[in-house]
């Protein structure tokens, strides 16, 4: 069976300095990845989307990087957080299109930033 | 707006009773998808709704879709403590070549005892 994980689970780190999030996948292949960010409140924002290696397609313009260098490893990244990084990220994976296979969540990163 | 509006925004039930949240869009729901989230925690798949009218069940959750494909009800039969949490329901509302899935803003659900 297919398992995502995703880490750390919660990760406090000072306005201006650099981040690293990572997310990989078990048990299939090819999958397609996102990452998600949950702000209080609201529903998930999705802000990285990748059908494959070294392919990255960001929805929202921000601060914030992603990068596919295997097959079943995401990463989020930045250089300089900002306060309004501050959130929860969610990691996610699929087969298929939107429309007929769902999506598949990690237990997600608490990012504070002081 | 948001393009998925979910009500009610929170919902407080004695346990026992029977619930009922709701997904809507202006939208054509091509693929509809419904998730329970623990605070904290990554969102756990239920059920996918993909045909108008399509209605499906899992132990005491009901899943449904309109035949216009633009409103999806989840019903709660007996709640439990162990329902608690929140819901949020998602779609592929433009059938588009990648895969985008819009969220609702989620309705979150206590069961008192």
């Amino acid at each position: 069976s297919q398992t995502i994980h995703q880490w750390p689970a919660t990760l406090v780190q000072p306005v201006g300095s650099p981040l690293s999030l990572e997310c990989t996948v078990e048990g299939t292949s090819n999958p397609n990845l996102y990452w998600y960010r949950q702000a209080a409140g609201r529903g998930l924002q999705l802000l990285f989307y990748s059908v494959g290696i070294g392919q990255i397609s960001s929805e929202v313009p921000q601060n914030l990087s992603a990068s596919r260098p295997q097959d079943r490893q995401f990463i989020l990244s930045s250089k300089k957080l900002l306060l309004s990084d501050s959130g929860f990220y969610l990691c996610a994976w699929s087969l298929g299109t939107a429309s007929n296979q769902p999506q598949h969540f990690g237990d997600g990163t608490r990012l504070s930033i002081l | 707006s948001q393009e998925l509006e979910q009500s009610p925004q929170s919902l407080i039930v004695q346990e026992g009773k029977n619930l009922t949240i709701n997904c809507t869009s202006s939208k054509t729901l091509y693929g509809l998808y419904w998730y329970k989230q623990k605070y904290g925690e990554g969102l756990i798949f239920l059920m996918m709704l993909q045909k108008g009218g399509e209605e499906k069940s899992h132990e005491k959750i009901t899943a449904k879709l309109d035949e216009k494909k633009q409103q999806s009800s989840l019903h709660i039969t007996a709640s439990q403590p162990s329902h608690a949490g929140i819901y949020l329901c998602g779609a592929d509302i433009m059938k588009t070549s990648y895969d985008k899935v819009i969220f609702g803003p989620g309705t979150s659900l206590s069961v008192i005892p």
